[in-house]
């Protein structure tokens, strides 16, 4: 069954703690994406990579951090630097589809900071 | 600055009419325009896409209407349905980055 898995589903955080959100996929998709949905500001991005062992910050990267040592797996650390961290957080990989580099979704992480 | 602006922001329609979601983006450059549908808890689905070589794509009741010269792409949601309730985002692409995503249109077909 392929397709992007993203664990935990819910994730409660106490102030000061990292937590790291995993995003797996088994589509062989190369480019891989992180997302942070607050309501009313859309989808921004927060860090991609493009190939094993390299990645880019996005718009709103203060205060994560990614790996990508594996093509299948890009987890997403958000540390205690990130000031407001309640957030939907949505991992997306992207490949050739027909004629298109299609992008996909996971099913996401709802983080919550108590 | 907003690469991409998209309106309207919550949209009301009757079951049976046409929902129309615009989106207008600045940079030329963008070669591939996705629209996303969403809904609540769960990650977006790609909808529909196109290429700025045509100005129109359908795919059963959706349609992209694409306008290179006035910067501006738009979703035709024809026969909306209580089951098409859900937030839409648009998106563009320049090739080699990221998409960069519209704020997103919730959308409700009241039945």
């Amino acid at each position: 069954d392929g397709g992007i898995t993203q664990s935990p589903k819910y994730l409660f955080r106490k102030e000061g703690q990292n937590v790291t959100l995993s995003c797996e996929q088994n589509l062989n998709h190369d480019a891989m994406y992180w997302y942070r949905q607050d309501p009313g500001q859309g989808l921004r991005l927060i860090y991609y990579s493009q190939i094993v062992n390299d990645f880019q910050k996005g718009d709103i990267a203060e205060g994560y951090s990614v790996s990508r040592e594996k093509k299948e797996s890009f987890p997403l650390t958000v540390t205690s630097a990130q000031k407001n961290p309640t957030a939907f957080y949505l991992c997306a990989s992207r490949g050739r589809v027909g004629g298109y580099n299609e992008q996909f979704f996971g099913p996401g992480t709802r983080l919550t900071v108590l | 600055q907003q690469q991409v602006k998209q309106s309207p922001q919550s949209l009301i329609v009757q079951k049976g009419g046409i929902s129309i979601i615009n989106c207008a983006y600045e940079n030329t450059a963008f070669d591939y325009f996705p629209w996303y549908q969403q809904f609540p808890g769960k990650g977006p689905a790609l909808l529909i896409a196109i290429r700025p070589d045509v100005s129109e794509k359908k795919e059963g009741r959706f349609t992209i209407s694409f306008n290179k010269s006035a910067k501006q792409f738009s979703l035709h949601i024809m026969d909306s349905q209580p089951g098409d309730s859900a937030t839409y985002f648009c998106a563009v692409n320049q090739a080699g980055t990221a998409l960069i995503f519209g704020k997103g249109t919730t959308l409700s077909v009241s039945s």
